[in-house]
């Protein structure tokens, strides 16, 4: 198989706070693993391409700074949303691909957060 | 640079019916093509896939072709069912490591008994 998790699923958090977001491929290495955005009844928009041991890669018009990636292992990636804002809230997924393979991506269940 | 164009939803079939969800994209090279669904409440799932011009891919009773003369990837199904209520987002992916896919806006099909 191949399995991809992300914690938490859902969360909830007050203006100003910052989240972090777990992504991790349960059975096997990920090299690669991808965050996108999901506005409601929209499509997923690419945030960031992040590869273990090295600085993500982010989209035009994605704030670095704001939405810090970490890619510790081959088998997880965080997201980080600092200084959360309510025009932050959104459905989050990430997807990675198995080491040495070059198409197919394994996603997540997503993580909804809302930012009050 | 590369995009994939769907038809709009939302797609309301009866059970039994015949389903074609378009799916257009534009890329250089010779892209990978895909179709996700996502059921209510879950996370995407890759439903198939093709790799090269004239590919079928087919899963579950879906099949789609990689047109290159048209570059078109259209998904088809003969019969569908109930439990076939999804969104389905066709999308592309250069054939490099660490290349991202780019999506689809998604196709939202409702099957009723």
């Amino acid at each position: 198989g191949a399995v991809v998790s992300q914690h938490p699923s859902w969360v909830i958090c007050k203006s100003g706070t910052s989240v972090k977001i777990e992504c991790r491929s349960l059975d096997f290495q990920a090299t690669t693993m991808f965050w996108y955005r999901q506005f409601p009844k929209q499509s997923l928009m690419l945030m960031a391409t992040s590869n273990e041991g090295s600085k993500a890669t982010y989209e035009q018009g994605v704030e670095k700074d704001k939405f810090l990636i970490n890619h510790a292992s081959l088998t997880l990636s965080t997201l980080t949303v600092t200084s959360a804002h309510p025009e932050d809230s959104s459905f989050y997924i990430c997807s990675a691909k198995k080491t040495r393979s070059t198409d197919t991506q394994y996603f997540g269940p997503g993580t909804r957060l809302t930012v009050l | 640079g590369d995009s994939v164009t769907q038809m709009e939803g939302p797609v309301t079939l009866s059970e039994e019916a015949f389903l074609t969800i378009n799916c257009t994209y534009t890329a250089t090279g010779y892209p990978s093509l895909f179709w996700y669904v996502q059921y209510p409440g879950e996370g995407l799932q890759l439903l198939l896939k093709a790799t090269k011009a004239d590919d079928k891919g087919s899963n579950k009773g879906f099949e789609a072709t990689y047109r290159k003369e048209t570059t078109s990837f259209h998904l088809e199904k003969g019969s569908v069912q109930v439990s076939d209520s999804a969104v389905y987002f066709c999308a592309l992916s250069h054939n490099q490591a660490g290349t991202a896919l780019i999506f689809g806006k998604g196709t939202t099909l409702s099957v009723s008994s």
